[in-house]
């Protein structure tokens, strides 16, 4: 595809499930990013890759996120025993990993956690 | 670490008027870049405006233009001709040279009125 693909685009679970959330980025594009996006409020940093490992992981908010992007392309981001405050909308995007350069984003996955 | 602050959450302006959009940021790098995004209610976010620090020009996108101060940390977008379509939220955002991920400010709703 042209841009970004991130499935599912809504995705409601229960308290205490597991969720994956996977992502397609740009054919091409070397750095991927994962955000995440409060009701009100601007996207916060998770994760970001280049090529297939994690190179800065510091945004994810505790040990039951986790996210992996084994050939260096799709990426999947995986809740543990998801709680009501995971209740999010999950951004992924893509850049071509020249610094500065414009990183294209998907439109997310809104995730309920009832 | 970076921050970014949008002080405006709404602003409203009368289609084919002007009107302005506030950021500050904060950075103890030398160089880094400044973006302007817009996301409409699908969610996605779209690049408006990119601005590199160490250009003195500020950058225009046809009727999106950027007036960025330097020593005073700001870094605000003006809409000329403003169109229904500019309905969205819009969203300031950092990366400094160091880092790999965007910081975001809290956004900004803009409501363009016919």
């Amino acid at each position: 595809g042209a841009g970004v693909s991130q499935t599912p685009s809504n995705k409601v679970t229960e308290k205490g499930k597991y969720v994956e959330l996977r992502c397609d980025p740009i054919s091409g594009h070397t750095a991927l990013y994962w955000y995440r996006q409060s009701l009100g409020q601007g996207p916060e940093f998770l994760i970001y890759f280049q090529g297939t490992g994690a190179a800065d992981d510091s945004g994810l908010p505790n040990d039951r996120f986790f996210a992996v992007r084994p050939e260096g392309s799709v990426s999947t981001l995986k809740i543990q025993r998801t709680e009501r405050g995971d209740s999010a909308v999950y951004l992924c995007a893509s850049s071509p990993g020249t610094r500065g350069t414009e990183a294209f984003f998907g439109q997310g996955t809104r995730l309920t956690v009832v | 670490a970076q921050t970014v602050t949008q002080s405006q959450p709404e602003m409203s302006v009368q289609e084919a008027e002007t009107v302005t959009l506030s950021c500050t940021y904060d950075t103890s790098e030398n160089n880094y870049y400044l973006f302007w995004y817009k996301q409409p209610p699908s969610r996605q976010m779209i690049l408006v405006i990119r601005q590199e620090a160490y250009k003195q020009q500020n950058a225009t996108e046809n009727r999106f233009s950027v007036n960025f101060q330097k020593a005073a940390k700001s870094f605000s977008l003006k809409i000329s001709d403003s169109q229904l379509g500019d309905t969205a939220m819009y969203f300031c955002a950092s990366l400094g040279d160091a880092g790999n991920m965007l910081t975001f400010g809290g956004g900004t709703r803009l409501m363009v009125k016919p």
